[in-house]
């Protein structure tokens, strides 16, 4: 049963357009949430993470939002470059098992040119 | 550029062979981790070291075996794989052995294993 789950395999977005990934989860005991961009041929890279006490957390053209009563959080891109283009895998970690994280199974953005 | 650097980029060999996959960081973490990446599945977690000792084992097969010689070094044994086993194996570390704030994962850019 997947806890994390993002819905959309892929996104298509305009360069310079909003991009808006979403994630999904269900175990009420997650507290800390995380996204990770993948480029083919690398390693997940770390892009931006959020306490489950807040609902907003901002760094540069990126932005997440976490809706807790929906159990649902977005990351936005904002304006989406071609560069963005990658997998984008969001992250939980349960509060009552710190040390791991459960992932989704990713999202493939392409920012059209 | 990583700061989890991991060798080989790709590794072929057969169902008899034994090899070895490196991965090296230099932040002065204390915790390293082997992930297992299937093609289009997020990463799954294999072994968790923390302060160079075994501390998660997530029911990996033994045929895998890590290793872990000092704390900036992490090595996977392979020996007997299966076919099934070709993946893209990630290491990753981080500042101590806990996800948060000042401590998220750092991973390497991977060995892509293809058994045969």
């Amino acid at each position: 049963d997947q806890q994390v789950k993002q819905n959309s395999p892929s996104l298509s977005v305009q360069e310079g357009r909003i991009s808006i990934l979403n994630c999904d989860y269900t175990n009420s005991m997650f507290d800390y949430f995380l996204w990770y961009k993948k480029y083919p041929a690398e390693g997940p890279t770390f892009l931006i993470s959020i306490s489950s006490i807040k609902d907003k957390n901002e760094d540069g053209r990126f932005t997440v939002f976490l809706n807790k009563s929906a159990k649902h959080l977005s990351l936005h891109i904002v304006p989406s470059q071609p560069g963005d283009s990658a997998v984008y895998f969001c992250a939980a970690r349960d509060s009552g098992s710190a040390r791991q994280l459960t992932f989704g199974s990713g999202t493939q953005l392409t920012v059209l040119p | 550029d990583t700061e989890v650097t991991q060798t080989p980029k790709h590794l072929v060999m057969g169902m008899t062979n034994k090899k070895s996959l490196k991965c090296e960081q230099h932040m002065g973490h204390r915790a390293m981790y082997w992930y297992k990446q299937k093609a289009k599945k997020p990463p799954e977690l294999m072994f968790v070291y923390s302060y160079e000792k075994l501390s998660i084992n997530e029911s990996v097969p033994s045929r895998f075996s890590p290793e872990c010689p000092n704390s900036s070094l992490l090595n996977l044994h392979l020996h007997a794989l299966q076919p099934e086993d070709s993946a893209l194996y990630l290491c990753a570390s981080s500042q101590v052995w806990g996800i948060g704030y000042n401590s998220p994962l750092h991973f390497g850019n991977g060995t892509r294993l293809t058994v045969t």
